[in-house]
């Protein structure tokens, strides 16, 4: 069963500006991750932010965490056209054994030129 | 290879006939992971293989489900007697060791389409 939302489900800017995705989830984690995925295939590992981490950076992303909140949030400054993709977040929850991820139902970005 | 295969790419297939789906993992790998993603229901987990461990079956959908990992490399998903609502697109993910906070490598996936 899907634990996390994303708002907004589709997303629509001009190159150059800034995108942000929000992500709720509702356990207890142990980290929250972000993924991309293009054309509706393979998943590409954007960002990893563990529980005790409130935000965290990586060339133009940023995430933030907010745990007393159940929330993050995925920040891509200075979009491209190659940005277009649909980001998922995933989490992995705090007594889960072996690490399954349990998505959020994705934002779809699409950064027009 | 340097990355997670899988085969066939797409498949298509009658109701009532068996399917296998095949997971290539990167060398290493000692956790996979099966996944699905449908319209209706998002990406879903199935079930997850470390190392010699018994598998977390926690997530698959009915006894037509099942997926085998031979000597901790190769795993296979097969689906019996498929339904129209087995048509989603499956991705398998592995993970270096059993440790948490590691990425997962997804593959680029099979899409099944179930006439």
């Amino acid at each position: 069963s899907q634990q996390g939302e994303e708002d907004p489900q589709a997303l629509s800017i001009q190159e150059g500006e800034n995108a942000t995705m929000n992500c709720s989830y509702k356990t207890s984690i142990n980290n929250l991750q972000w993924y991309r995925q293009n054309s509706g295939r393979g998943l590409v590992h954007l960002i990893l932010i563990r529980s005790n981490e409130r935000e965290k950076h990586s060339g133009r992303l940023r995430v933030t965490l907010d745990t007393s909140k159940k929330s993050s949030s995925l920040l891509i400054t200075a979009s491209r056209a190659a940005d277009t993709a649909s980001y998922f977040c995933a989490t992995e929850g705090l007594y889960n054994q072996g690490g399954k991820l349990i998505f959020g139902q994705g934002t779809e970005l699409s950064v027009k030129p | 290879g340097a990355g997670v295969s899988q085969s066939p790419s797409n498949k298509v297939t009658e109701k009532g006939k068996d399917v296998e789906l095949r997971c290539d993992p990167i060398s290493g790998h000692t956790a996979l992971y099966w996944y699905r993603q449908s319209l209706g229901q998002g990406l879903e987990f199935l079930i997850y293989f470390q190392g010699n461990s018994a598998p977390d079956k926690s997530g698959l959908p009915s006894d037509r489900f099942s997926a085998e990992r031979t000597g901790g490399s190769v795993s296979t998903l097969t689906i019996q007697r498929t339904q129209q609502e087995d048509s989603a697109v499956y991705l398998c993910a592995t993970r270096k060791g059993g440790g948490r906070a590691n990425e997962q490598f997804f593959g680029p996936g099979t899409r099944l389409t179930v006439l």
